[in-house]
């Protein structure tokens, strides 16, 4: 049963500390999306990368985050300084090749608290 | 940008009651996603339509291009259909990211 992975599930941090949020994607999908969810805005396109490249990050505050992907089987989120207004649901979805994405695979969430 | 709007915001029915929920969109699109988040906030795929009607067991999702509007149905409602519905849209142009509406809340009540 594949399916996406993502660590830590929860994280506790201070403010100004750095976060690493991890995805496994499913293995053979080549696209990846991270997500954000907050109860006030719901849930919102960060970055994504298509065979490791980043096609999207219009989403993502560029002066504190940054998305990468190493390697086809690992992709992160790093906040850097986090801040309390970082704290959500961090979703990865990865989404296999194709014409388009038919259908989005979503990893189980990191749930992020900055205090 | 496009604007993805849903309705209603919270519905509560009864068990065996057919269910309606409503998404429309500002901005023409490739396609459009329904979503479920179970109350565990585990976000599931129940369908990508682009044009027509898709059917999956109790659940059917339309779309209507020409209208930016698609409905997601669910018949013979059950408890374990309690869950947020979110509708998104893919907007084209080689972008593959969603925008998303802010869901519906469904509970259905035995």
């Amino acid at each position: 049963d594949a399916r996406v992975t993502q660590t830590p599930r929860h994280k506790v941090t201070e403010m100004g500390q750095e976060v690493t949020m991890r995805c496994q994607p499913i293995l053979g999908h080549n696209t990846v999306f991270w997500y954000r969810q907050t109860m006030m805005q719901g849930l919102e396109l960060l970055a994504y990368f298509r065979n490791r490249a980043p096609l999207d990050d219009s989403g993502m505050p560029k002066d504190r985050f940054s998305a990468e992907m190493p390697d086809a089987t690992l992709a992160t989120l790093k906040i850097q300084p986090s801040e309390p207004r970082d704290s959500a649901v961090y979703f990865c979805a990865s989404g296999p090749p194709g014409q388009g994405v038919e259908t989005q695979y979503f990893g189980p969430g990191t749930r992020l608290l900055v205090l | 940008k496009n604007e993805v709007e849903q309705s209603p915001q919270n519905l509560t029915a009864q068990e065996g009651e057919f269910i309606t929920i409503n998404c429309s969109y500002s901005v023409g699109i490739s396609a459009l996603h329904w979503l479920q988040q179970h109350p565990g906030g585990g976000i599931v795929s129940l369908f990508m339509l682009s044009s027509g009607k898709k059917k999956h067991g109790r659940l059917i999702a339309t779309i209507n291009i020409q209208e930016k509007h698609s409905s997601l149905h669910i018949t013979a409602s059950h408890p374990r259909d309690s869950a947020v519905y979110i509708c998104a849209v893919r907007s084209g142009g080689g972008a593959d990211g969603l925008t998303f509406g802010k869901g519906t809340h469904l509970i259905i009540q035995p």
